[in-house]
């Protein structure tokens, strides 16, 4: 079964707005990661929170992590079109090193 | 050099071609992977190396057949492939492959099968 889900499924702002999507999932994981894929690309790793660790910046991302609520939040300030793409959650299912489970994905997409 | 390079970029193959994708990362990670992503869907787990061997394989066909040659090179050779094995198929690397890495992900390959 799908480890995490993201919604909205798409969302689209205009530049300078802020975005935020959410991820829930199922069972206790370890740490939660957020990748970015531009259309039909590989994925590039925005950033990572552990699990006792309950929020986290990175430049204009920020994300939180609620483990009593099995979810997380990705917010980006400040949007520009550059940031266009689908996010995905991916969490690792919790004593399985080696394995990241991908959500279904957020498709941001930044009017200019 | 923080990137991982796939080649071909595009394949078009018939059902009962032989074809095979190749990832290559200069970045020192001893863990590596294959990732099938269908159209609007995330990617899926297909296989993981570690330190050169074989440590998780996610119910893949054997249609689909990992090697890796070197703690550098990742292949994944392809044979008697379905149309519905036409997707996008992403190779990734990490430093050690505990949960806690970044995965590098390369461009990808899109495979095109008739």
């Amino acid at each position: 079964s799908q480890q995490g889900e993201e919604d909205p499924q798409a969302l689209s702002i205009q530049e300078g707005e802020n975005a935020t999507m959410n991820c829930s999932y199922k069972t206790s994981i370890n740490n939660l990661q957020w990748y970015r894929q531009n259309s039909g690309r590989g994925l590039v790793h925005l950033i990572l929170i552990r699990s006792n660790e309950r929020e986290k910046h990175s430049g204009r991302l920020r994300v939180t992590l609620d483990t009593s609520k099995k979810s997380s939040s990705l917010l980006i300030t400040a949007s520009r079109a550059a940031d266009t793409a689908s996010y995905f959650c991916a969490t690792d299912r919790g004593g399985s090193n080696y394995k990241l489970t991908f959500g279904k994905g957020t498709l941001l997409t930044v009017n200019p | 050099d923080t990137e991982v390079t796939q080649t071909p970029k595009h394949l078009v193959m018939g059902m009962t071609n032989k074809k095979s994708l190749k990832c290559e990362q200069h970045m020192g990670h001893r863990a590596m992977y294959w990732y099938k992503q269908k159209a609007k869907k995330p990617p899926e787990l297909m296989f993981v190396y570690s330190y050169e061997k074989l440590s998780i394989n996610e119910s893949v066909p054997s249609r689909f057949s990992p090697e890796c040659p070197n703690s550098s090179l990742l292949n994944l050779h392809l044979h008697a492939l379905q149309p519905e094995d036409s997707a996008l198929y992403l190779c990734a690397s990490s430093q050690s492959g505990l949960s806690t890495d970044t995965q590098y992900f390369g461009p990808g390959t899109r495979l095109t099968v008739l």
